[in-house]
């Protein structure tokens, strides 16, 4: 089955600093989605980027599908940006698969 | 629109014993799956369900089991609970398999 890896695991910032987050994934996938668990463990949708570039406020994300591997971009990082990252992959009709997480902490 | 609603929140049971969660998904929503989060193992896949068939299963013991009703809420179940199950479980729904996942608050669970 496909392998996500994602990189840093672990990224700490101070507020106002700009971020980039890495996914990469071993086979052609027609889905692939950026997740941000908060401390309370909510998994929240950030992206689905399957392809191409898309903004949403600070954070944009580009996924590379010819060189299999995706970005997510925070930038002026607030203390509320803190928690788990995780990119997820699925290739055809099998399991989304997701990579390991990226810890960011943001301090005052 | 409400979201995936997951019951209960939490829970405390006892190795030996076995468990049902609940999953409510985005109303139209037609995809259910669920997974396991430890924290050493990350997130793991458990099953996924489509319009009440199973479309794919993760690889857990049998003890795991799941079931997608006509209305799309689901339900797992885990029997003979293990210490290692203590975990917070994870459903998510989407309107068909390739859609974005939207996921519920999560029910985390304790086996003492």
């Amino acid at each position: 089955g496909i392998q996500v890896e994602q990189s840093p695991p672990d990224l700490i910032l101070q507020e106002g600093a700009n971020s980039t987050l890495r996914c990469n994934f071993s086979d052609s996938v027609n889905n692939l989605q950026w997740f941000h668990q908060n401390p309370w463990g909510q998994l929240i949708n950030l992206f689905y980027i399957p392809s191409g570039t898309k903004q949403n406020g600070r954070l944009s994300a580009t996924t590379v599908a010819t060189e299999r591997y995706s970005l997510l971009y925070i930038s002026s990082s607030q203390t509320t940006d803190s928690g788990v990252y995780f990119c997820a992959c699925r290739q055809g009709a099998q399991k989304l698969v997701f990579g390991q997480g990226t810890r960011l902490t943001i301090n005052p | 629109k409400a979201g995936v609603t997951q019951t209960p929140r939490y829970l405390i049971k006892t190795r030996g014993q076995q468990v049902t969660l609940s999953c409510s998904p985005i109303s139209g929503h037609r995809s259910v799956s669920w997974y396991q989060q430890t924290p050493g193992q990350g997130l793991q896949f458990l099953f996924e369900y489509f319009s009440e068939t199973q479309r794919n299963k993760g690889n857990f013991p049998g003890r795991f089991s799941g079931r997608q009703f006509s209305n799309s809420r689901s339900e797992m179940n885990v029997s003979t609970l293990e210490l290692g199950d203590s975990a917070l479980y994870l459903c998510a729904s989407s309107l068909e398999g390739n859609s974005p996942l939207h996921f519920g608050n999560g029910t985390r669970l304790t086996v003492t």
